[in-house]
């Protein structure tokens, strides 16, 4: 079965520091997505970024991006230059087939706090 | 604008009664999921549906039923068999597994 774990359950920056977040996954497939959501207290699911596993090059999205490394299994999020709105719960997912379904596994999420 | 609508926001019920949450989308997408969010925990799917008149059941289906008549819609309905249904319940959909999943603002659901 596959599963995600996030090994950090909160972290708390300063405003314009640089912050990553880890997820570990585990997988047999090897064609796979993953995902970085993004829960503000609003508890709105907001996409931030997702990565497929073909793919060697790290996406990047704005100040956001990931360090994939396929081997290892690894997916963290680095957030530039954090502002006061980064402040959310986040979520690793990882997206899989299933009997024809596409279903997204859920890590338990990093709770993230940008102090002024 | 497309998106998901869930209504109530917030519903309260009392010990032993059934309870339906509304899931509408207008995305005209295939597949919708309903996720159960607790404290501390990440979502646990619950059931899903590929397509109009057909469900399967997610991790944690017990206590729960959905109905999928209208592709727009996929209600799900918290039987007074599941035993702790106080919880944050959010719906999505999707049509293309490599865009990820599209979620509604989610529903408080509180037993009292």
């Amino acid at each position: 079965a596959q599963t995600v774990t996030q090994s950090q359950p909160e972290m708390s920056v300063q405003e314009a520091e640089t912050v990553t977040l880890s997820c570990t996954y585990d997988t047999s497939e090897n064609n796979y997505y993953l995902f970085w959501y993004k829960q503000p207290p609003s508890r709105q699911m907001i996409l931030v970024i997702r990565q497929e596993a073909y793919k060697q090059q790290n996406a990047t999205e704005n100040r956001f991006s990931v360090n994939f490394q396929k081997a290892a299994k690894s997916f963290s999020l680095k957030i530039s230059d954090s502002q006061l709105g980064d402040t959310a719960m986040y979520f690793c997912a990882f997206m899989k087939h299933d009997m024809g379904a596409q279903k997204l596994v859920f890590g338990q999420g990093t709770r993230l706090t940008i102090n002024p | 604008d497309g998106g998901i609508t869930q209504s109530p926001k917030y519903l309260f019920r009392k010990e032993g009664q059934n309870v339906t949450l509304s899931c509408e989308q207008n995305l005209n997408h295939d597949a919708m999921y309903w996720y159960r969010q607790d404290p501390g925990q990440g979502l646990r799917l619950i059931y899903y549906s590929q397509i109009v008149n057909d469900f399967q059941k997610g991790d944690i289906a017990e206590g729960y039923s959905v109905s999928r008549e209208k592709k727009e819609s996929f209600p799900l309905t918290v039987t007074s068999a599941q035993k702790n249904p106080t919880a944050f319940y959010l719906c999505a959909s999707n049509m293309v597994w490599t865009e990820g999943y599209t979620f509604g603002s989610g529903t408080r659901l509180t037993v009292v």
